[in-house]
C-alpha cells in the first residue's frame, strides 16, 4: 500500500527479552518520528530521523531503547532487556518535509502501529 | 512531560447531535492539529492550522486556532455512528516538528 506500513502488528515478549519493531515509511519521505502511546493516553514523542539522521531522540525513555534508519527509508525501533512498562502501542509517522525548511508544515502520516505486550 | 488539556474527557450523544471538544495550553504554538484515532488504528489527520485566529472547516468538521495561540477547538455537526473514535489535539513543538498531543476525547454516538 502508499501508507506508513508498520510490523509485526503485535509481539508478546517475556520480561528481558529484546524487541525489534519495524516502520516502512511512505516513499520518499524525508521525516521518520516514532511515537510511544500508553493506553488511554496520547502518543509521546520517542525520537525523530531526518533521512538517516536522528537529529532527536530526547522521548527515548532509557538506554534500553535505539532506533535506527541505516538508509533513509526503513526505520527498526530496538527495545532490549524490555520491562513491564514498556508495553504500549509503538507508533510510526512519516512527512514529506523536514525542520523548519521546504515542506515543514506537511502532515505526519501514521502507521498502525505495533502492540507491545511485555508479560 | 509537557501536555494539552483537553475536554471534555469523553462525550455520549446522539447520532444528528453537535459536539464541541477543546484544547488548551500554557504555552503559545504556531501550529494546532485535530486527529481521529479509531481502536487498533494510527490517529488521521482532519484539520491543520497554523495562523491564530483561523476557522477551517473540513466537510462536517470545524477547527479553529485561538487568537493567543493557547488553545483551539473542534466542532462536529449532525454528527453520525463513523464519528465514534478517539479526537485528539496536538502541537508541532520544536524545529523537527515533533508533536505534543493531548489526551484525548473519547466520542460515542448512539443511532
Amino acid at each position: 500500500g502508499a501508507g506508513v506500513s508498520q510490523s509485526p502488528r503485535y509481539k508478546v515478549a517475556k520480561r528481558g527479552q529484546d524487541v525489534a519493531l519495524r516502520c516502512d515509511p511512505i516513499s520518499g519521505h524525508v521525516s521518520l518520528f516514532w511515537y510511544q502511546q500508553a493506553l488511554g493516553q496520547g502518543p509521546e514523542f520517542l525520537t525523530y530521523f531526518q533521512n538517516e539522521a536522528q537529529l532527536d531522540k530526547s522521548g527515548l525513555p532509557s538506554d534500553r531503547f535505539f532506533a535506527e534508519r541505516p538508509e533513509g527509508s526503513v526505520s527498526t525501533l530496538k527495545i532490549q532487556r524490555t520491562q513491564q512498562e514498556d508495553s504500549a502501542v509503538y507508533l510510526c509517522a512519516s512527512s514529506f518535509g523536514s525542520g523548519t525548511g521546504v515542506g515543514s508544515n506537511q502532515p505526519q502520516h501514521f502507521g498502525d502501529g505495533t502492540r507491545l505486550s511485555i508479560l | 512531560g509537557q501536555q494539552l488539556n483537553q475536554s471534555p474527557q469523553s462525550m455520549f450523544i446522539q447520532e444528528g447531535e453537535d459536539v464541541s471538544m477543546n484544547c488548551t495550553s500554557s504555552s503559545i504554538f504556531n501550529t494546532w492539529l485535530w486527529y481521529k484515532q479509531d481502536p487498533g488504528e494510527g490517529p488521521v489527520l482532519l484539520i491543520a492550522l497554523y495562523k491564530a485566529g483561523e476557522l477551517t472547516s473540513n466537510g462536517r468538521l470545524t477547527a479553529q486556532f485561538g487568537i493567543t495561540r493557547k488553545d483551539s477547538f473542534l466542532n462536529i455537526s449532525a454528527s453520525i455512528p463513523s464519528d465514534v473514535g478517539i479526537y485528539f489535539c496536538a502541537v508541532n513543538a520544536g524545529n523537527n516538528r515533533k508533536l505534543i498531543w493531548g489526551l484525548g476525547t473519547s466520542l460515542a454516538v448512539n443511532p
